[in-house]
């Protein structure tokens, strides 16, 4: 079974462009979960999605966005990206919502985005 | 709200032998649920094991057990017989009732040494 797959793994952007990275959950699963991992303030909460709906948002700018499509793969958007937007983003998923389980979140690798 | 703390920046442990990480939280559900997650240089988070706030027993998974202690809300990760592929970061994480996402500690760095 093909695990939770992220694209691109890395991509190096400047200041001020619009980011888009894509998340392929495992067959089955139709909750995509997404965290930003930097050194500084570790794993944060973006957003979750469920059958195309967003069920939950984190403590992000609107510069922050996502999306999910029927087949439930995701993707999220930064836009007029910063420096601090430098991080490994993290997508997740589970068979349902991950607050209405006690399951584990499956993750990808992550897309490492750097912001010069 | 829910919080983790790690107060381990980093830890360094004798192959074969034994470590705990430890894991503190701060909760105000009644019910929820402990993770521990491993994540090597590669960037994936690895599930290694879940402790459910009403478990009357410690969870076991292979070469790893939680040592859960609700009154002292600590839900340290022991690993038994460290290998040298043990060497990544660790994190604690914790899930309350209703729509409240994952939340993760700082981590652990843990080297294992031959």
């Amino acid at each position: 079974k093909a695990g939770v797959t992220q694209t691109p793994r890395y991509l190096i952007k400047t200041r001020g462009q619009q980011v888009t990275l894509s998340c392929s959950p495992i067959s089955g699963h139709r909750s995509v979960s997404w965290y930003q991992q930097t050194p500084g303030q570790g794993l944060q909460f973006l957003f979750e999605y469920f059958s195309e709906t967003q069920r939950n948002k984190g403590n992000f700018p609107g510069r922050f966005s996502g999306r999910q499509f029927s087949n439930s793969r995701s993707e999220m958007n930064v836009s007029t990206l910063e420096l601090g937007d430098s991080a490994l983003y993290l997508c997740a998923s589970t068979p349902i919502p991950s607050t209405e389980n006690t399951g584990e979140l499956f993750f990808g690798e992550g897309s490492r985005l750097t912001v010069l | 709200a829910q919080k983790i703390t790690q107060t381990q920046p980093g830890m360094f442990v004798q192959e074969k032998e034994a470590v705990t990480l430890d894991c503190t939280y701060d909760t105000s559900d009644q019910s929820y649920g402990l993770f521990w997650y491993k994540q090597p240089s590669s960037g994936e988070m690895i599930f290694l094991i879940y402790q459910g706030s009403y478990d009357e027993q410690n969870a076991a998974e292979g070469r790893y057990s939680l040592n859960f202690q609700k009154a002292r809300k600590s839900a340290n990760l022991v690993i038994s017989a460290s290998q040298l592929g043990d060497s990544a970061m660790y994190f604690c994480a914790m899930r309350g009732l209703g729509h409240t996402p994952l939340v993760f500690g700082k981590g652990t760095r843990l080297s294992v040494i031959a």
